[in-house]
């Protein structure tokens, strides 16, 4: 089925550890995001990346870095946890245009829940 | 800034009952509105969506009208299932840019039988 894959789906770390959240999308979308859901404060923005070759800065960017490998895949690194990053984090997609139903819509994955001890 | 407000909740129903989760937004620009829902254990998915003002989008018996001139989006529906229980977010998208979405808190829904 067509969408957005990430893996893994859990994982525990200690603080300090390194780690990368990988994602995936088939429906050649260019713009893809990583987000992550904390209770009480909703979906924040980490990275995003416009397309194959860019990448930004989202609203809470520190502590991660990001590689846009192609334009499939768009991975998200914690270099040194902190338990700070106990989170679940989401990646999206974005289609574009205007033609279509789904333009300009996200489409998630199912989410990789982190905790830092 | 933009942003979008709606309640944390949770919010519980009974079957069959009428459903009102208020979302009310600022922003710079002239939006378009959008609802996704979670259910547990899963992703967001998209809802409705509306990219005008007083444009009313529906999906699976839910409703929310673009209104402009209270900058809102309450999403409606007339009888709620056991199976509408999930957590719904309303969210806004200002074109131009890199079209960030902004998210509300997210509304958690339980429907009891």
């Amino acid at each position: 089925n067509a969408g957005v894959t990430q893996t893994p789906k859990f994982q525990v770390l200690k603080t300090g550890q390194s780690m990368t959240l990988q994602c995936a999308q088939d429906m050649n979308h260019n713009s893809m995001y990583w987000y992550r859901q904390d209770p009480g404060m909703g979906l924040r923005l980490i990275y995003y990346s416009a397309s194959e070759g860019t990448t930004d800065k989202g609203e809470v960017p520190n502590g991660y870095n990001v590689s846009r490998l192609n334009k499939r895949e768009f991975s998200l690194r914690l270099e040194s946890a902190a338990p700070s990053q106990t989170s679940v984090y989401f990646c999206a997609s974005r289609g574009s245009g205007t033609s279509y139903s789904g333009a300009n819509v996200l489409t998630f994955g199912a989410g990789s829940r982190l905790t830092v001890l | 800034g933009n942003s979008v407000t709606q309640m944390e909740g949770p919010v519980t129903l009974s079957e069959e009952a009428f459903l009102t989760i208020n979302c009310t937004y600022t922003a710079t620009g002239y939006p378009s509105l959008f609802w996704y829902v979670q259910y547990p254990g899963e992703g967001l998915q998209l809802l409705l969506k509306a990219t005008k003002a007083d444009d009313k989008g529906s999906n699976k018996g839910f409703e929310a009208t673009y209104r402009k001139e209270t900058t809102s989006f309450h999403l409606e529906k007339g009888s709620v299932q056991v199976s509408d229980s999930a957590v719904y977010f309303c969210a806004l998208r200002i074109s131009g840019g890199y079209q960030k979405v902004t998210f509300g808190i997210g509304t958690k829904l339980q429907v009891i039988p």
